[in-house]
């Protein structure tokens, strides 16, 4: 089966500090592609970062970064200098070759931020 | 223009009514998608039109119709819902029906059946 598992339902993090969320997903595909999306309250869905299967290169998006290791289907997202606006809800998501672009979301990690 | 825009942004429907959900994209996006989302619950495919082809969940019932009059408006028709439909329904595009470069997502509509 195709999934995406995320195992931390609720981070907290320091306002300027750094945190990383957690990602493992499972495809038998050789091309895929992976992606962060942030929901606030406002509830519309904001990509963050996404990652080819086929580069080795990690993604990075200002204070954003990801570890791709592809060998253990890992996927986690670095926030660094954590601010205020960070806050929201975070999933991890996968698109697998040959799906319809069928998006296949984790459950979701809910990050808090403390000022 | 990079937006998805969804109309209404919340809506209140009786089990007996009829209404529909807007979706518009004006990016050149090749597919669109519905998505459905409870609360503290990932959102879950419902609907893709890809390269005017309608795909569909088979697990939806069929009080959800789409539509899609042309390339840039993807409309969900509802009919005889029940309040267990209430939910955050989501629209998104995406320039190749494979998502290749991303997905880009409306701001939702809140729907409530009383």
């Amino acid at each position: 089966a195709q999934t995406v598992t995320q195992s931390q339902p609720e981070m907290s993090v320091q306002e300027a500090e750094t945190v990383t969320l957690s990602c493992t997903y499972d495809t038998s595909e050789s091309d895929y592609y992976l992606f962060w999306y942030k929901q606030p309250p406002s509830r519309q869905m904001i990509l963050v970062i996404r990652q080819e299967a086929y580069k080795q290169q990690n993604a990075t998006e200002n204070r954003f970064s990801v570890n791709f290791q592809k060998a253990a289907k890992s996927f986690s997202l670095k926030i660094s200098d954590s601010q205020l606006g960070d806050a929201a809800m975070y999933f991890c998501a996968a698109n697998y070759g040959g799906s319809q672009g069928n998006l296949i979301f984790g459950k979701g990690t809910k990050l808090s931020v403390k000022p | 223009d990079t937006e998805v825009t969804q109309t209404p942004k919340h809506l209140v429907m009786g089990m007996t009514n009829k209404k529909s959900l807007k979706c518009e994209q004006h990016m050149g996006h090749r597919a669109m998608y519905w998505y459905k989302q409870k609360a503290k619950k990932p959102p879950e495919l419902m609907f893709v039109y890809s390269y005017e082809k309608l795909s569909i969940n088979e697990s939806v019932p069929s009080r959800f119709s789409p539509e899609c009059p042309n390339s840039s408006l993807l409309n969900l028709h509802l009919h005889a819902l029940q309040p267990e439909d209430s939910a955050l329904y989501l629209c998104a595009s995406s320039l190749l029906g494979t998502g290749n470069y991303g997905y880009t997502f409306g701001s939702g509509t809140r729907l409530t059946v009383v």
